[in-house]
C-alpha cells in the first residue's frame, strides 16, 4: 500500500523559515510527479506546488512563488517543501501528495502537517 | 489563472437521494477535470479523474460527466458514508486550481 508520512510541521513566527518532508513508501518514488496542497483551518484546498519525477519541472502558486521551493531526493524516496518568509496566511495543515503516473490528478495523500504561522 | 466555481456551497439531504453539484471553469479546461472527497479530519480521496472516470475501488453511484467549463458531479443514492466535502480541481493549466468545494450535510 503506498504510503506517504509528512513531517516537520510546527509554530513558526512571522518571517521564519521551515522545512517538511514527506517519506514515501511502497512504490517506485522517482517515477512520479509529487504535489504539496494546504488546506487553511476550515478552508478549502489549495495546490501549492508540483515537481516532476527526475526534478526537471516545478510549478508553483502564485502565492508561495520566490518564498517556498519544492525539491526531492529520490534515493531517500524523500519530497520536501522548504518555506521561507512564512505569513500568517500561511498556516495550514500541508498535504504530501502523489500525481497519478503521467498525469495530473493525486491519487494518493499524505495525511497532513500542520503548520502555523504566528508570533 | 483559471477559477472554479462550485454550487451549491452545501447541501442538505437524506440517504437515497440523488444529489447533483456543479463545478464551472473560467475557460476552457477540456475534460481536465477531477473530484475529490473529504471527510472531517481526513485527507481527501480522489473519486473521478477527467471528468467521468471512475478511480478503481470508488463505488459506481459517484459520477461525472461533462468538458469545456461546465461540470457535474452525480451521487446516485446518497449513503451515510457520503457525507463529506467535493471538491473539483482543474489540471489544464498551472496553477491546478481547487473549486471552494460543496459540503454535503444530513
Amino acid at each position: 500500500e503506498v504510503q506517504l508520512l509528512e513531517s516537520g510541521g510546527g509554530l513558526v513566527q512571522p518571517g521564519g523559515s521551515l522545512r517538511v518532508s514527506c517519506e514515501a513508501s511502497e512504490f517506485s518514488f522517482g517515477s512520479y510527479a509529487m504535489s504539496w496542497v494546504r488546506q487553511a483551518p476550515g478552508k478549502g484546498l489549495e495546490w501549492v506546488s508540483t515537481i516532476s519525477g527526475n526534478s526537471r519541472t516545478t510549478y508553483y502558486a502564485d502565492s508561495v512563488k520566490g518564498r517556498f521551493t519544492i525539491s526531492r531526493d529520490n534515493s531517500k524516496k524523500t519530497l520536501y517543501l522548504q518555506m521561507n518568509s512564512l505569513r500568517a496566511e500561511d498556516t495550514a495543515v500541508y498535504y504530501c501528495a502523489r500525481e497519478a503516473y503521467g498525469d495530473y490528478w493525486i491519487d494518493y495523500w499524505g495525511q497532513g502537517t500542520l503548520v502555523t504561522v504566528s508570533s | 489563472d483559471i477559477q472554479m466555481t462550485q454550487s451549491p456551497t452545501s447541501l442538505s439531504a437524506s440517504v437515497g437521494d440523488r444529489v447533483t453539484i456543479t463545478c464551472q471553469a473560467s475557460q476552457d479546461i477540456k475534460s481536465y477535470l477531477n473530484w475529490y472527497q473529504q471527510k472531517p479530519g481526513e485527507a481527501p480521496n480522489l473519486l473521478l479523474y477527467d471528468a467521468s472516470n471512475l478511480e478503481p475501488g470508488v463505488p459506481s453511484r459517484f459520477r461525472g460527466d461533462g468538458s469545456g467549463t461546465d461540470f457535474t458531479f452525480t451521487i446516485t443514492s446518497l449513503q451515510p458514508e457520503d457525507f463529506a466535502t467535493y471538491f473539483c480541481q482543474q489540471y489544464e493549466k498551472v496553477p491546478f486550481t481547487f473549486g471552494p468545494g460543496t459540503t454535503v450535510d444530513l
